[in-house]
């Protein structure tokens, strides 16, 4: 049982967009920046958003975040068949532990 | 270019203990934090911890509390996890992560240890 709450998977078609939400609680997104990560299939995780809506260098400005109160967002537009992955939502809570989302799978029809 | 280049797989019996270690290099390693994330097959991503590269200070999760220590060797800018008593439901692929304090912006490639009698 994870701390934050995200569906299972989603799915759109190539080039359409989709979004992927995060739920937590005041406790850990209500009061710190919210993080996303992207695992491809036997690979470790990637750092995709950062301070609930910066991108690292190189990441790609289809990809972007947001915050609202005890929930976060991911989206992404312009599918493309190598998005499909999983997808973290991570934040820290009121003891300073790391916590994450149980994780999302984008299908690309 | 920053790299964390970590040690190979790991096959232990229940009750053993295991040591992953976690290499740095591309950047100063006393500078930033290491957290370790684990994951268990077919699972998603578990936090155990975080240590301080510059001081040692450490932060376990609670559930691993008393089982999980966490050492860095600043000589060779190498971090270790260590993880006692182990059990079947260790069985995952261990990451060490650098930690910038709000996330982990580099990994390692994973280290699987398989925990079976």
């Amino acid at each position: 049982q994870s701390v934050l709450t995200q569906p299972p998977s989603v799915s759109a078609a190539p080039g359409q967009k989709v979004t992927i939400s995060c739920s937590g609680s005041n406790s850990n997104i209500g009061n710190n920046f919210v993080s996303w990560y992207q695992q491809l299939p036997g690979t470790a995780p990637k750092l995709l958003i950062y301070d609930n809506d910066k991108r690292p260098s190189g990441i790609p400005d289809r990809f972007s975040g947001s915050k609202s109160g005890t929930s976060a967002t991911l989206g992404i537009t312009g599918l493309q068949t190598g998005d499909e992955a999983d997808y973290y939502c991570g934040t820290w809570d009121s003891s300073l532990s790391g916590v994450f989302g149980g994780g999302t799978k984008l299908t690309v029809l | 270019q920053v790299q964390l280049v970590q040690s190979g797989a790991e096959v232990k019996k229940p009750g053993a203990s295991v040591k992953v270690s976690c290499k740095a290099s591309g950047y100063t390693f006393t500078s930033y934090g290491i957290s370790w994330v684990r994951q268990a097959p077919g699972q998603g991503l578990e936090w155990m911890g975080w240590i301080s590269a510059y001081n040692g200070n450490t932060n376990y999760a609670q559930k691993l509390q008393g089982r999980v220590t966490m050492t860095t060797d600043t000589s060779t800018s190498t971090a270790y996890m260590e993880l006692r008593s182990l059990r079947s439901d260790d069985t995952a692929v261990y990451y060490c992560a650098r930690d910038l304090v709000r996330e982990f912006d580099y990994w390692g490639q994973g280290t699987l240890v398989t925990v079976s009698s």
